[in-house]
């Protein structure tokens, strides 16, 4: 268990239907991170935040958004969903990730998004 | 830029034998170098990870990877196989100066009775 966790486990819905993805890092951890994991395209970065900040982005669509509260839970929601947005979503935290190489990410369970 | 390869989308080694799954890379400056499993149906697990000091790095559940500089690899090896070893290998690469971990696509390794 890496103390991250993730919240629901599963999720079916709709094409054109919004869902969002909760996240809790481990205790202590300011970063979160959010990956999605296709067959097709391996796992792939979306966004980081760092202590209520977006400090990085990468292959995001712009129909999907996070953010990170103040008790430091992030939300990752998908919007205006297709059929290719099924996936596992992950979420993971690291301690700084303010540019510290040596910071290791650990992972929660990740949530099963299919849309149908 | 930076990037990472795992050349072989899979590995199959028979229980008991060594295995190595392979990682090499490329960066401008020095290289942060990390390991993860993934069992099916589960999230990632951090194994280990390379920062600087001793070339051969040990991690969890008896595998260990060794950090070539010249050669840019850091493979992934343990010396007696497991069935339960059978998962999805991830090597990541990152510069101290990016944000970033860059991922490799995979490897699936199995292990055969």
């Amino acid at each position: 268990d890496s103390g991250v966790t993730q919240t629901p486990k599963h999720l079916i819905t709709a094409t054109g239907q919004r869902v969002t993805l909760r996240c809790s890092p481990r205790s202590g951890d300011l970063s979160v991170y959010w990956y999605q994991q296709s067959l097709d395209q391996g796992l792939q970065f979306l966004i980081q935040y760092y202590n209520g900040e977006e400090r990085a982005k990468g292959n995001i669509l712009e129909r999907f958004s996070a953010q990170q509260f103040p008790d430091l839970h992030s939300e990752l929601n998908l919007s205006s969903l297709e059929l290719g947005d099924s996936a596992l979503y992950f979420c993971a935290s690291s301690v700084a990730g303010s540019g510290r190489g040596s910071d290791t990410q650990y992972f929660g369970p990740g949530t099963r998004l299919t849309v149908l | 830029a930076q990037s990472v390869a795992q050349p072989e989308d899979q590995v199959n080694v028979a229980e008991g034998n060594p295995l190595t799954v392979k990682c090499t890379y490329s960066v401008s400056g020095n290289p942060y170098l990390f390991w993860y499993v993934q069992y099916p149906n589960r999230g990632l697990q951090f194994l280990l990870k390379y920062i600087t000091g001793d070339n051969l790095v040990k991690g969890s559940y008896g595998f260990e990877a060794e950090f070539n500089k010249s050669q840019t690899s850091f493979h992934l090896k343990k010396p007696s196989a497991l069935v339960s070893d059978s998962a999805l290998y991830f090597c990541a690469v990152k510069e101290d100066s990016n944000y970033q971990l860059i991922w490799g696509a995979g490897t699936k390794l199995i292990i055969k009775p």
